[in-house]
């Protein structure tokens, strides 16, 4: 099993662009998560998802937009790139929610000049 | 607000001796803990948990101690190894979401 697989690895961004963050699981797991962990600080929740087709908002989901069309994916959206989302982006997936371990990703380092 | 903290952002140790990294925590309501792991470049890795209603859990090498009285989470580390080196995040399980604290680098010199 590969795991939790995340591209791209590094990315730079200009200020108002637009990408997607992928992400991949091969466990069967429901659960998904995106985080984001700044320099110093813990992860901080952006989305999450219970299943194909259900997700909701974290603990700091402005600017960011989720799907989850199938079990394995779980791609994250910025829109409008702003500076304050400059960070290092995790996806992680768990057999159930919260109450379980969770399997991380190794992480894409964005950078919004 | 409630948080999660930790005491100490760096610990240095000599291989082989016991580590212990400790957590604070503030919502007397939280029922899980975790404590996760992280290497320079990696993602988080988990490395044991605790519910409320234990106060000690005892995996490979690692205990987690939790105190709920004071509000205190504790990870011990038998016979530190060099490859313990990393960042190690506790969290705890609040409202529905887990909440981590900030991290703390833990450096074994050989």
């Amino acid at each position: 099993n590969a795991g939790v697989t995340q591209t791209p690895k590094f990315r730079i961004l200009k200020i108002g662009q637009s990408m997607t963050l992928q992400c991949a699981q091969d466990m069967n797991h429901n659960y998904m998560y995106w985080y984001r962990q700044d320099p110093g600080m813990g992860l901080k929740l952006i989305y999450y998802s219970v299943g194909a087709g259900i997700t909701d908002k974290g603990e700091v989901p402005n600017g960011y937009n989720v799907s989850r069309s199938t079990t394995e994916d779980f791609p994250l959206r910025l829109e409008l790139a702003a500076p304050s989302q400059t960070s290092v982006y995790f996806c992680a997936s768990s057999p159930g929610h919260l109450g379980y371990e969770q399997y991380f990703g190794p992480g894409t380092r964005l950078t919004v000049t | 607000g409630e948080s999660v903290g930790l005491h100490l952002p760096t610990l240095s140790v000599q291989e082989g001796d016991n580590s212990i990294i400790n957590c604070a925590y503030s919502n007397s309501a939280s029922d899980y803990f975790i404590w996760y792991k992280q290497e320079s470049g990696k993602g988080p890795q988990f490395i044991i948990d605790i519910r409320s209603n234990m106060d000690k859990r005892q995996g490979q090498r690692v205990t987690v101690l939790l105190n709920k009285t004071v509000k205190h989470l504790s990870l011990q580390i038998a016979a530190t190894q060099p490859g313990d080196s990393a960042v190690y995040f506790c969290a705890e399980r609040q409202g529905g979401k887990l909440i981590f604290g900030q991290g703390t680098e833990l450096s074994v010199k050989p």
